[in-house]
């Protein structure tokens, strides 16, 4: 049972928006910076998003995130089949001293 | 290019020791914290342990703690993670990779895992 909580998964046709949830708590989110992850099958993950809503070189605008409170979203538009993944949002939680990874969100493109 | 790359892995009884090595190259290594993080079959991402750029500052996942030591050779640009008193539960594929953020830490290069299988 991971510290942050994500939904198991989420669905949407192609060319539709999505979002993602991760919900946590003043010790992680609420006063640390949020990243999120992108893992393709049988690959290594990959940042998508950084310090809440930045994007690293190369990310497409497609992908955007936000953070209020103890909460953070990773949003989704033009959906592709190719983002057919599963997405972790990560943070350091102060309380703990630990890195903490949300359980993960698997995305479906219907 | 920014490379990292694991080695280490394999089969190993209950009980045993294990070293992961993580190459890297194509940056500066030196001035990188790295951390460890593993996924096991079927399961999410699960974070291991981090270790500073100037090896002051590591920090592990309870259940490792004591088991598990994570160190780095800046000299061969090598991260590495001993494993001692595997258990069944540590199978997994073990990732490395490098500490981007100057904020709260975040990952942008990860190597492709190596598979770590505990079992009698």
């Amino acid at each position: 049972q991971s510290v942050l909580t994500q939904p198991p998964s989420v669905s949407a046709a192609p060319g539709q928006k999505v979002t993602i949830s991760c919900s946590g708590s003043s010790s992680n989110i609420g006063n640390n910076y949020v990243s999120w992850y992108q893992q393709l099958p049988g690959t290594a993950p990959k940042l998508l998003i950084y310090d809440n809503d930045k994007r690293p070189s190369g990310i497409p605008d497609r992908f955007s995130g936000s953070k209020s409170g103890t909460s953070a979203t990773l949003g989704i538009t033009g959906l592709q089949t190719g983002d057919e993944a599963d997405y972790y949002c990560g943070t350091w939680d102060s309380s703990l001293s630990v890195w903490v990874f949300g359980g993960g969100t698997k995305l479906t493109v219907l | 290019q920014v490379q990292l790359v694991e080695s280490g892995g394999g089969v190993v009884q209950p009980g045993r020791s294990l070293r992961l090595s993580c190459a890297a190259s194509g940056f500066t290594f030196s001035i990188y914290g790295m951390q460890w993080a593993r996924q096991a079959p079927g399961k999410g991402l699960e974070w291991v342990a981090f270790i500073s750029h100037d090896g002051s500052t590591k920090y592990y996942t309870d259940s490792v703690k004591g088991r598990f030591t994570i160190s780095r050779d800046d000299s061969k640009n090598t991260l590495y993670l001993q494993m001692n008193s595997l258990r069944t539960e540590d199978t997994a594929v073990y990732f490395c990779a490098r500490d981007f953020c100057s904020t709260t830490s975040c990952y942008d290069y990860w190597g492709q895992g190596t598979l770590v299988t505990v079992s009698s």
